[in-house]
């Protein structure tokens, strides 16, 4: 079974920074399948990156997503206002579907 | 649109069961596998059970398995999890998500609201 370790647990960051986000895991995800999605409180997660690194439908291009092996990244190049939120990344290659801790973007 | 509804959460006691189910429509429900995830209040995103377009696949996370079992009914365009020998720990915010492929091995592409599900005497 595939654990995700997400890092840091929370990120204070201004209006047009940059947003790192790491997801650490446990053994090599099979074929980079893996995804993160974006969850604002009261609301469902929704995707925002796919296999690794391809954007969903919609997803502003200020998001990117990159790594493979155990390592992930997501980057928000300059944070909007609306991107303060919750991120969590997941494995899709094997079962179970894990899902990481999650990480907290907040306004500094 | 792609639209996914849950329903049959409420209150509950330990040991007791439960019937939720995931209304589909805006896409052709037997063309995609389907999901259960679940989120404990103020906690993160926990995959719950996942079945393929067909229902010749389907899987469970441990901490339910033997307990609950997904189903789905592609004439009603419904997913379904009967959820039985209900604990405290099952409390959660259970929601229904389409998979972007049709045999569990791809993203979860939409999302329901959510129906929660409270386990306490």
């Amino acid at each position: 079974e595939i654990v995700l370790t997400q890092s840091p647990g929370t990120l204070s960051l201004s209006p047009g920074e940059r947003a790192t986000l790491s997801c650490r895991a446990s053994q090599s995800v099979s074929s980079s399948y893996l995804a993160w999605y974006q969850q604002k409180p009261g609301q469902a997660p929704r995707l925002l990156i796919y296999g690794a690194s391809s954007r969903a439908t919609g997803i502003p291009d200020r998001f990117s997503g990159s790594g493979s092996g155990t390592d992930f990244t997501l980057t928000i190049s300059r944070l909007e206002p609306e991107d303060f939120a919750v991120y969590y990344c997941q494995q899709y290659g094997s079962s179970p579907r894990a899902f990481g801790g999650g990480t907290k973007v907040e306004i500094k | 649109e792609v639209q996914l509804v849950e329903s049959g959460g409420g209150l509950v006691q330990p040991g007791r069961s439960l019937r939720l189910s995931c209304a589909a429509s805006g896409f052709t429900f037997d063309d995609y596998a389907m999901h259960w995830v679940r989120q404990a209040p103020g906690k993160g995103l926990e995959w719950v059970s996942g079945i393929s377009w067909n229902s010749g696949s389907i899987g469970y996370a441990d901490s339910v398995k033997g307990r609950f079992t997904i189903s789905r009914d592609n004439a009603k365009n419904s997913l379904y999890l009967q959820m039985n020998s209900l604990r405290a720990e099952d409390t959660a915010l259970y929601y229904c998500a389409k998979d972007s492929g049709y045999d569990m091995a791809a993203v979860f592409d939409y999302w329901g609201q959510g129906t929660l599900v409270t386990v306490s005497s």
